[in-house]
């Protein structure tokens, strides 16, 4: 398996720009995760999904966030407009199962908002 | 879910058992203890994860004391590859909310 794909690998924008952050979980994976990771904040996490339904957004940062995943291979996570405190690298992961505890996390995506 | 203290940083011999602590005091009955790891610019790795008894995988060994209140990542022979930030969790599952925390930087010297 090809793992956590997360695509771009590195986005660097201006401010006030939309931004949108991609994410193909692991096959068969019915849990998926979004993770931002600071130096002030170290690794948090904003929302999850089970089987594409959205179960926690209370770590989402504020209303200029937004995640979606219209199926189960495909998810993304938006910000618009973008700000400098959203540079961050943000992570997505998968699970199989809630039953399962191994998380998969892609590579990340570096983004700079300047 | 429960919070955990780590030390900032430690330092192994190569070849050497690395050791590396948790406290977690304030743990609930039904909360598991997980480790995953960093290695720089990467995502993070699954290690371990333990209830109340030691566990052993291929990569890695956990000790949970008695009472739960602390525990203990061993990485029994440590490489140069295996440098990087170690984050203990403990929460009910998987899934849901939790933080990550600072972890324990461990640098393995030759």
């Amino acid at each position: 398996d090809a793992g956590v794909i997360q695509s771009p690998r590195h986005e660097v924008t201006e401010m006030g720009q939309e931004v949108t952050l991609r994410c193909k979980p692991i096959s068969g994976h019915d849990y998926l995760f979004w993770y931002r990771q600071t130096m002030m904040r170290g690794l948090e996490l904003l929302i999850y999904f089970n089987n594409n339904v959205p179960i926690d957004d209370s770590g989402m940062p504020e209303d200029r966030f937004s995640a979606k995943m219209p199926n189960a291979s495909f998810s993304t996570l938006k910000i618009q407009p973008s700000e400098p405190r959203d540079s961050a690298v943000y992570f997505c992961a998968s699970s199989l199962s809630a039953g399962r505890h191994e998380q998969y996390f892609g590579p990340g995506t570096r983004l700079t908002v300047t | 879910d429960a919070k955990t203290t780590q030390p900032p940083s430690m330092d192994c011999a190569e070849g050497r058992a690395a050791n590396l602590p948790c406290n977690h005091s304030t743990i609930s009955g039904n909360e598991y203890v997980y480790w995953y790891r960093q290695i720089h610019s990467q995502g993070p790795q699954y290690i371990i994860h333990g209830l109340k008894n030691n566990e052993t995988n291929e990569m890695a060994s956990l000790i949970i004391t008695e009472d739960r209140k602390s525990s203990t990542l061993i990485l029994p022979h440590a490489t140069l590859r295996d440098t990087a930030v170690y984050y203990c969790i403990v929460r009910v599952t998987n899934a849901g909310k939790s933080t990550f925390g600072d972890g324990t930087t461990l640098t393995v010297k030759p």
